[in-house]
């Protein structure tokens, strides 16, 4: 119940295409979740999060959208770029601070 | 976002020595911070969480007296392994959090520690 399922393992885009990646839970208790771009070497970088409350944040050509239902939330890279190429990781955590993290996503963006 | 600092970023060891790696939040100050291990390609296990002022809590298979974790100050985590074996090599992680108020926690991560151990 602890886990956070993430896919695709790893992903492959075009310039200026859309990245998706998405992320799955089973612990309602769950109330944030951040997504990390991860470049080898380095540690995590915190790059958007979302809190139930709401059903979808942007920020920049970042969005994550989240459907708590299903519990589910998604990981959108509008206009793709080389640069974006890194290992993103999406996690879960409640107000213990303890992050549960997927199995991270390979992201490969052709020039 | 917030900054935290790990050091050093890359350490080479002998087997049998011990090696301390610091983290440091440099503009908050974090009552919480976390050490993870990570394997290549794989994502971040999470060894334990360290509280200022105690003991920290370590997950289940993390050996306490080979990962030594102390939390001195409200900015400063240290992880000390001890008797330092080649399997021990491995790419180490502290994030320390950021209590937001009523828009909850964030945590952030530190660059990572490169062990090796020959």
């Amino acid at each position: 119940q602890q886990q956070v399922k993430q896919s695709p393992q790893s992903l492959i885009v075009q310039k200026g295409g859309i990245s998706i990646i998405n992320c799955a839970y089973e612990n309602t208790a769950f109330d944030y979740f951040p997504w990390y771009q991860q470049f080898p070497g380095k540690g995590p970088a915190l790059l958007i999060a979302i809190r139930p409350d709401v059903s979808e944040k942007k920020e920049g050509r970042f969005t994550i959208s989240f459907n708590k239902s299903a519990k589910q939330f998604s990981l959108h890279i509008m206009d793709s770029q080389p640069g974006d190429s890194a290992t993103y990781f999406c996690a879960a955590a409640s107000g213990t601070y303890k992050y549960i993290f997927g199995t991270g996503t390979r992201l490969k963006v052709l020039a | 976002g917030a900054v935290v600092s790990q050091h050093p970023s890359r350490v080479i060891c002998k087997s049998g020595t011990s090696v301390k790696i610091e983290c440091r939040s440099l503009d908050f100050q974090a009552t919480t911070m976390f050490w993870y291990r990570q394997f290549p390609k794989q994502s971040l296990m999470l060894m334990a969480t360290s509280n200022e002022g105690s003991k920290a809590t370590y997950e289940q298979g993390v050996e306490k007296d080979k990962f030594l974790i102390n939390h001195a100050s409200l900015t400063l985590s240290t992880l000390t392994v001890t008797s330092a074996h080649p399997e021990d090599s491995s790419f180490y992680i502290c994030s320390a959090s950021r209590n937001r108020g009523a828009q909850g926690t964030e945590a952030f991560f530190g660059q990572g520690t490169r062990l090796t151990v020959v």
